[in-house]
């Protein structure tokens, strides 16, 4: 069965830093790309970033560019997603999510991020 | 970035009948493989999202059969044939088609 388990959410203030954690399992985690979504509590869903299989290419959304970096680790079937100089609107459930933008066929349960002094 | 417009906001459907989504997106989702990459996913309550519908008529593993896909040029419909309580919820499109994906707004299925 596959499952992904995110983690490593909570409050924190405006500009702060938060590393988030997707641990996979019940598939081969390095045939696949690599998904973060979010969601605004209330709001619509929102494009993160992706990553490829060997991690040589990530993808991200323009207004998160040089704040958020997506990584991955293999051997610990493992996805990341670290975020910096975090803003009031960053707040969200973020998700991790298998697949590209092609695919996106299975999804964790959300950690939230809440980003307020 | 691609616009996907949904309608309507709201669906008020009366179990047992059937109800349709509407997402226009507004340009051509058809990838350069010849593939059209539109999912649907469906977000009851409290829950994750969770993928319907991929590549506009696919229906995944376990989905019931009286979910739908179908496409029109850039117009998409995701249609239910007959209601039923467990479908009540968000239903979302999305595009993967162009960078960066971009998802419809959302509509909200509810029972009268």
């Amino acid at each position: 069965e596959v499952q992904l388990v995110e983690s490593g959410g909570g409050l924190v203030q405006p500009g702060g830093s938060l590393r988030l954690s997707c641990a996979a399992s019940g598939f081969t985690f390095s045939n696949y790309w690599m998904s973060w979504v979010r969601q605004a509590p209330g709001k619509g869903l929102e494009w993160v970033a992706n990553i490829k299989l060997d991690g040589s290419e990530m993808y991200s959304m323009d207004s998160m560019k040089g704040r958020f970096t997506i990584s991955r680790d293999n051997a610990k079937n493992s996805l990341y997603l670290q975020m910096n100089s975090l803003r009031a609107e960053d707040t969200a459930v973020y998700y991790c999510t298998r697949g590209s933008a092609w695919g996106a066929d299975y999804w964790g349960q959300g950690t939230l991020v809440t980003v307020s002094s | 970035d691609v616009v996907m417009t949904q309608s309507p906001l709201s669906l008020p459907v009366t179990l047992g009948q059937p109800a349709s989504i509407s997402c226009r997106s507004s340009q051509s989702l058809v990838y350069s493989d010849g593939n059209t990459y539109l999912i649907w996913f469906q977000q009851r309550p409290g829950q994750s999202p969770r993928r319907l519908i991929y590549k506009v008529s696919n229906r995944d593993s376990g989905v019931p059969d009286r979910f739908s896909g179908s496409a029109s040029g850039t117009d998409f419909t995701l249609t239910i044939s007959r209601v039923e309580a467990e479908d009540v919820g968000v239903y979302y499109c999305m595009q993967g088609t162009h960078w960066p994906p971009t998802f419809g707004g959302g509509t909200k299925v509810e029972i009268k």
